[in-house]
């Protein structure tokens, strides 16, 4: 059974500061990994997505690399600011169907 | 563009009441279909999901039932709520085929009192 562990859990930074977000997974046999930003209160919205044949992602100051042997993913955050405070999830995609399982998430908080 | 929609946003239930949560997607045919539930404390966990109508899977056992009455449209019912079905429920589409990213709605807090 797929199990998809981040860390930390929690995470304070003052603004301006580059960051990194891990995010673990016990079966290598994935078909994609994708993160997401949840606001309080709010759904999910998708950040990046890494096909498993894929190392990396980018997407403005954000990106993601995958390495898939070994079970991990890293998200990473250039020039934090306070409107990136939120919650990232990870989740993973096995390859049956495309039902993706989360991990518990890194709660972010970036001071002024 | 492809837009998904969750009604209600927010419901107080008490325990025993039916429940009826819907969501629909625009701008899409034939999307695969997922309802997620997220309990305080506890991680996002995958419902049901469906690959078409009257094609719709269970992932755990509950008190809770699907429906996709038509093609863009997914329903999440329960006949008697129960207080462990209090949470934070998040219907999502995806292309249907494989390996595509899920898109999520706003989501239904639902508390049952």
């Amino acid at each position: 059974k797929q199990e998809v562990t981040q860390i930390p859990a929690a995470l304070s930074v003052p603004e301006g500061e580059n960051l990194v977000l891990n995010c673990s997974f016990t079966d290598s046999a994935i078909y994609n990994l994708q993160w997401f930003r949840q606001d309080p209160g709010k759904g999910l919205t998708s950040l990046l997505l890494i096909q498993s044949s894929q190392r990396e992602q980018t997407s403005g100051r954000l990106n993601a690399s995958l390495d898939k042997s070994s079970g991990r993913s890293t998200l990473y955050i250039a020039a934090s600011q306070p409107g990136d405070s939120a919650t990232y999830l990870c989740a993973v995609t096995g390859t049956g169907f495309q039902k993706l399982v989360f991990g518990t998430g890194t709660r972010l908080l970036v001071s002024p | 563009s492809q837009t998904i929609h969750q009604w209600p946003a927010t419901l107080v239930q008490p325990v025993g009441s039916p429940l009826s949560l819907e969501c629909t997607v625009e701008g899409t045919s034939n999307p695969n279909l997922y309802w997620y539930r997220q309990a305080a404390g506890r991680g996002l966990q995958l419902l049901f999901y469906s690959i078409g109508i009257d094609q719709i899977s269970s992932e755990v056992p509950q008190n809770l039932s699907a429906s996709r009455p038509q093609d863009r449209q997914f329903i999440l019912s329960s006949k008697k709520l129960l207080l462990s079905d209090s949470g934070f429920y998040l219907c999502a589409w995806s292309t249907s085929g494989g390996g595509y990213e899920q898109y999520f709605g706003p989501g239904t807090r639902l508390t049952v009192t």
